[in-house]
């Protein structure tokens, strides 16, 4: 089915684990971002890229990984996992940024770190 | 660096009242975007402003545009239950390297008392 998927859905990890959360899309679109959503935050962008090879910092980039070797996938990874990168994490993807268009989300993949 | 300010954070109205939410941000943009998110949901695309003085209408809620004072307003208008959701504005901002970051507000969790 077209769309964009997260996996997993759930993880729960232990503190100074590397953990990597999967996002794929089916739309061949150029924007990806990561945001992680914590009470009282709102949604703050993690890293967000604009083509395959192109990735950027985006609020709160300190802790994470990101790579984007095909246009479909963008995984992000936490290289030792700490308590405060507890949180929903949610992909999006939207078409070039000249298109105005709207970001379309995953289901999120709520991560906790014991 | 580009800021998106909400407010109010938490609003609880009674059903049939009328209500607005406000969203500034902190740089030049003619773009900005709403949407809503249910618990335990993802964010689904409300509104896309596009320029200045655009007014979006969908049911109950209407979204407008001041770019030149750097705000826009979400109007509830004759509330019911099932608008009760957390609302975000966003905007998109070119960064320092011509990509396109995407910022989002801290969010306006309604609830809607019948």
């Amino acid at each position: 089915d077209a769309g964009i998927t997260q996996s997993p859905r759930y993880k729960i990890t232990e503190t100074g684990r590397q953990v990597t959360l999967m996002c794929h899309q089916t739309w061949s679109h150029s924007y990806m971002f990561w945001y992680r959503q914590d009470l009282g935050h709102g949604l703050r962008l993690i890293y967000y890229s604009a083509a395959a090879d192109i990735t950027d910092k985006g609020e709160v980039p300190d802790g994470y990984v990101v790579s984007r070797s095909k246009t479909e996938n963008f995984p992000l990874t936490l290289e030792s996992a700490t308590r405060s990168q507890t949180s929903v994490y949610f992909c999006a993807s939207r078409r070039g940024a000249g298109w105005n268009s709207p970001l379309h989300f995953g289901n999120g993949t709520r991560l906790t770190v014991t | 660096e580009l800021k998106v300010e909400q407010n109010p954070l938490f609003l609880s109205m009674q059903e049939g009242k009328n209500y607005t939410i406000y969203c500034n941000y902190s740089t030049t943009s003619d773009r900005l975007y709403w949407y809503r998110q249910d618990p335990g949901k993802s964010l689904e695309s409300l509104f896309v402003l596009l320029s200045n003085g655009a007014v979006k209408q969908e049911g109950r809620l209407m979204a407008s545009l001041d770019t030149k004072a750097r705000l826009s307003t979400l109007h509830i208008t004759a509330a019911v239950h099932d608008l009760s959701a957390t609302y975000f504005c966003a905007v998109d901002n070119q960064s320092t390297s011509g990509t396109y970051k995407y910022i989002f507000g801290t969010g306006t969790r309604l609830k809607v008392l019948a």
